[in-house]
Formats: structure tokens, C-alpha cells, sequence
């Protein structure tokens, strides 16, 4: 079993959707949760970083972790045809190495 | 603007060959990490270095190897020991070793013919 499974889709849905995006994982060691965001070609840049359980929101975007059930999503609003891109989850134990999800390819569509 | 820069973006290797993969970055960033991206499994690390003349191997060091001769510089050789060399890699930072905030460069997709 990897310690970070992510449904890698493709994904799509039309413009204006709500988009939710999941990972699971095992080691409830993890305690630090981010998403990355990968345009097509290019480098991963983080998009959300959250620290433990909760919420976590930046304008369109949400991030919700829930350890009891060893659950993370990521919520996009409002989609928009510049969201298409690769959505990557990655836990940390702390002072470790980030462990990847295998990333959800999402288009919307206009 | 600081940042992290990989060279080539495109490569192409015969089988047999060695290739250097280059990761420069002025963001004065302490760790540097080089890691694999194939379709449907994520990343995967290869080697990280914490600090300058010091580096660790990854989940799949083997076939690759690196050097951290200088603080900005963290290049990494794909040997003919590398069995699947064909992916896209990225090379990463952070602040210091530890941290979970990875900065990435563009990525140097190689090709083997």
C-alpha cells in the first residue's frame, strides 16, 4: 500500500463547477499537508500548505484535512479554464521528506 | 527574480550514455533535492543534499548520481546504470533541511532513443 494514494483521474468538468480533489493516506505520523499545482511542462508550485486537521482556505481554493479518517481534500470554486493543471497532495511527519500523491489531472471546461 | 533553473528542458540520450542534468538556484537555499516524475506515480526522490559537500540518497538513488560542490549548484548524472531513465525530472529547495515548503525548477524531461 503507498502512503499517499490520490485517484489520478483525468478529471472534467465545466467552467463554474465546484471541484473537489482527494488523497488518502496511512502513517498517521503525517502532520503537515500541502498541494501542489503542476501546469502542463513546468514545475509543481504550492498552492495550499495546512498544519494538522481543519480548514484551510485562500480565495477559490479550500483545503480540508481530516486525520481521524486519514482523509485531504482540495475544494476549487468558481472553476476556471486556468485551473486545468495536475493537482499533487504531499504529507510530511515534520522534519522529513514530503511524500507525493500520484497526482489528479484536471481540464475545465469553457 | 530568484528562482531555480534546470538545463536542458529537452534531452535526448543514446542508450550507454551518461547525461548531466543541471539545477542552479540563487534563492541562497541551504537543501536542494532532485526528484523523478513518471505518468500515474507521483514524485519520487532521488538524492537530497542539506548541505554544501554533503548529500543523501533518496527512495531511488540507484542509477543516478550527484555532487554539491557549491551552495547554488546541485547537478545530478543519469548513469547507464539507469535501467529507465526516460521521465521527467525536477529539481527542488528549501530553506534549510527539513523544512516541507519544496521551491521547484521547470524540470528537464529526458528522452532515451
Amino acid at each position: 500500500q503507498k502512503e499517499v494514494e490520490q485517484d489520478p483521474g483525468p478529471l472534467s468538468v465545466p467552467e463554474g463547477a465546484i471541484v473537489s480533489l482527494n488523497c488518502t493516506y496511512s502513517n498517521s505520523a503525517f502532520q503537515y499537508f500541502m498541494w501542489y499545482r503542476q501546469y502542463s511542462r513546468k514545475g509543481p508550485e504550492l498552492l495550499m500548505y495546512t498544519y494538522s486537521s481543519g480548514n484551510k482556505e485562500d480565495g477559490r481554493f479550500t483545503a480540508q484535512v481530516d486525520k481521524s479518517s486519514k482523509y485531504i481534500s482540495l475544494f476549487i470554486r468558481d472553476s476556471q479554464p486556468s485551473d486545468s493543471a495536475t493537482y499533487l497532495c504531499a504529507n510530511s511527519k515534520g522534519a522529513q521528506k514530503l511524500v507525493f500523491g500520484q497526482g489528479t489531472r484536471l481540464t475545465i471546461n469553457p | 527574480d530568484g528562482g531555480i533553473t534546470q538545463s536542458p528542458k529537452y534531452l535526448f540520450r543514446k542508450e550507454g550514455q551518461n547525461v548531466t542534468l543541471s539545477c542552479e538556484q540563487n534563492l541562497n537555499h541551504d537543501a536542494m533535492y532532485w526528484y523523478r516524475q513518471d505518468p500515474g506515480q507521483g514524485l519520487r526522490l532521488i538524492y537530497y543534499s542539506q548541505i554544501v559537500n554533503d548529500f543523501q540518497k533518496g527512495d531511488i538513488a540507484e542509477g543516478y548520481s550527484v555532487s554539491r560542490e557549491k551552495k547554488e549548484s546541485f547537478p545530478l548524472t543519469v548513469t547507464s546504470a539507469q535501467k529507465n531513465p526516460t521521465a521527467f525530472y525536477l529539481c527542488a529547495s528549501t530553506p534549510e533541511a527539513g523544512a516541507n515548503v519544496l521551491t521547484f525548477g521547470a524540470g528537464s524531461r529526458l528522452t532515451v532513443l
